[in-house]
């Protein structure tokens, strides 16, 4: 069973459109994580997540927000989206924050 | 934010040399992790630093934390292709868990 399993894996949508990348982690984790990684493979902290707290990146357009219906869960929802936006977004998660960070596979999204 | 720097950005060297990466930042860490991407993938862990000076090792692979806790440094002796990656140092402290800029290996047969 993947650990950190995100869908879709890939995503093609036009300017403008609201999409939602969605993120299950099944190893009872507290801690859950969106990063963004550019085509320089920069990786850049999103949002760091746990049932107490939501940590957002002040840089983070509010365009984009995480969602979690529970603590297995944590969503990505984007507004109107920009053609700045296409990147890779991967969803992560850890027992608790500082500790080992466990990567999903990564949802290619392009806007067009 | 923070920022957590490696250098260099990109590194090609021939199977067989050796490789070092080097990560900085600006503030003293309580540890750092390092992880490896290899192309098309994710980031996967490979190793935790929390002591001053430490030293640890994992075949090929020396990682080494600073005394001040400030830089690390990722080694890789007789490079392979299976070397081949983008490799990030982590700073964890917090609960932003940020990312260094990263070091894109590529190894020529």
């Amino acid at each position: 069973d993947t650990a950190v399993s995100q869908t879709p894996k890939y995503l093609v949508t036009q300017m403008g459109n609201d999409k939602s990348i969605k993120c299950e982690q099944n190893l009872g984790h507290d801690t859950m994580y969106w990063y963004k990684q550019d085509s320089k493979k920069f990786l850049k902290i999103m949002f760091s997540y746990n049932n107490k707290e939501l940590i957002i990146n002040e840089t983070v357009p509010n365009r984009f927000s995480p969602k979690s219906p529970d603590k297995a869960h944590l969503n990505l929802h984007i507004n109107s989206l920009e053609l700045g936006d296409s990147a890779v977004y991967f969803c992560a998660s850890s027992q608790v924050f500082g500790n080992t960070i466990y990567f999903g596979e990564g949802s290619w999204l392009t806007v067009v | 934010g923070q920022q957590v720097m490696q250098i260099p950005q990109y590194q090609h060297v021939q199977e067989g040399e050796d490789f070092t990466t080097y990560c900085n930042s600006s503030t003293t860490l309580s540890n750092i992790q390092w992880y490896k991407q290899r192309p098309g993938g994710h980031p996967v862990f490979l190793i935790q630093l929390v002591k001053s000076g430490e030293v640890k090792k994992q075949k090929r692979l020396t990682f080494q934390f600073g005394e001040a806790k400030k830089n690390s440094s990722l080694h890789i002796t007789a490079t392979q292709t299976t070397d081949v990656g983008t490799y990030f140092c982590a700073d964890p402290t917090g609960n932003q868990f940020y990312f260094g800029t990263g070091t894109s290996l590529t190894v020529i047969p």
